[in-house]
């Protein structure tokens, strides 16, 4: 139980263009789903906090307008990279949790690799 | 300020040898501690965690943690490595924001190279 999908596990884009990216928990209900951003040998970076029907939580220096999170329903949510740019590629990693415990454990989509050229 | 660290880049161990790998934290309240192992290219998956009860916690994959209040710590640990053990190792903890919400902060990652 507990899986977390993301979709697709990687993309190619050309710079200027937008890249949507899809984080589905399987066979829960997420009621709150987290998104990371993680450079080559470092760290996961937290990027937004999003819970369902309502703006996601952004992390300080990460920009809104350019990392759109939408979670529309309590099995999907989406991080759109708007014009994205080389400096964007990186390794995007989902997570989702839910009820009352959504911050006592999350469970980790496989991850997106984002190359921007 | 919040924060994990994992003092070690990598940690080399040769197979069948117990491996230890450091995690220490610094949280505001009762502390919840993970640790999570991520292969190439793939997202992160749970090991353990520890919330409350016994020091030392038992997870996946014959891994075990000990929490250690007072030194503020969360070492891995596993008995005799195995080469299939060789990962990037992440140690997280939860914390309390300023707006009463949660989330989660991850040390900066423990390579394992287990030698055959």
């Amino acid at each position: 139980g507990a899986v977390v999908s993301q979709h697709p596990s990687w993309v190619i884009c050309k710079s200027g263009t937008s890249v949507k990216i899809e984080c589905r928990s399987l066979d829960f209900q997420a009621t709150t789903m987290f998104w990371y951003r993680q450079f080559p040998k470092q760290s996961l970076m937290l990027m937004a906090t999003s819970n369902e029907g309502s703006k996601a939580t952004y992390e300080q220096g990460v920009e809104k307008d350019k990392f759109l999170i939408n979670h529309a329903s309590l099995t999907l949510s989406t991080l759109t990279v708007t014009s994205a740019h080389p400096e964007d590629s990186s390794f995007y990693i989902c997570s989702a949790g839910f009820g009352t415990s959504g911050y006592n454990e999350q469970f980790f989509g496989p991850g997106t690799r984002l190359t921007v050229l | 300020a919040q924060s994990v660290a994992q003092p070690e880049d990598q940690v080399n161990v040769a197979e069948g040898n117990p491996l230890t790998v450091k995690c220490t934290y610094s949280v505001s309240g009762n502390p919840y501690l993970f640790w999570y192992v991520q292969y190439p290219n793939r997202g992160l998956q749970f090991l353990l965690k520890y919330i409350t009860g016994d020091n030392l916690v038992k997870g996946s994959y014959g891994f075990e943690a000990e929490f250690n209040k007072s030194q503020t710590s969360f070492h891995l640990k596993k008995p005799s490595a195995l080469v299939s053990d060789s990962a990037l190792y992440f140690c997280a903890v939860r914390a309390l924001r300023a707006s009463g919400t949660y989330k989660y902060i991850f040390g900066t990652g423990t390579r394992l190279k287990v030698l055959a």
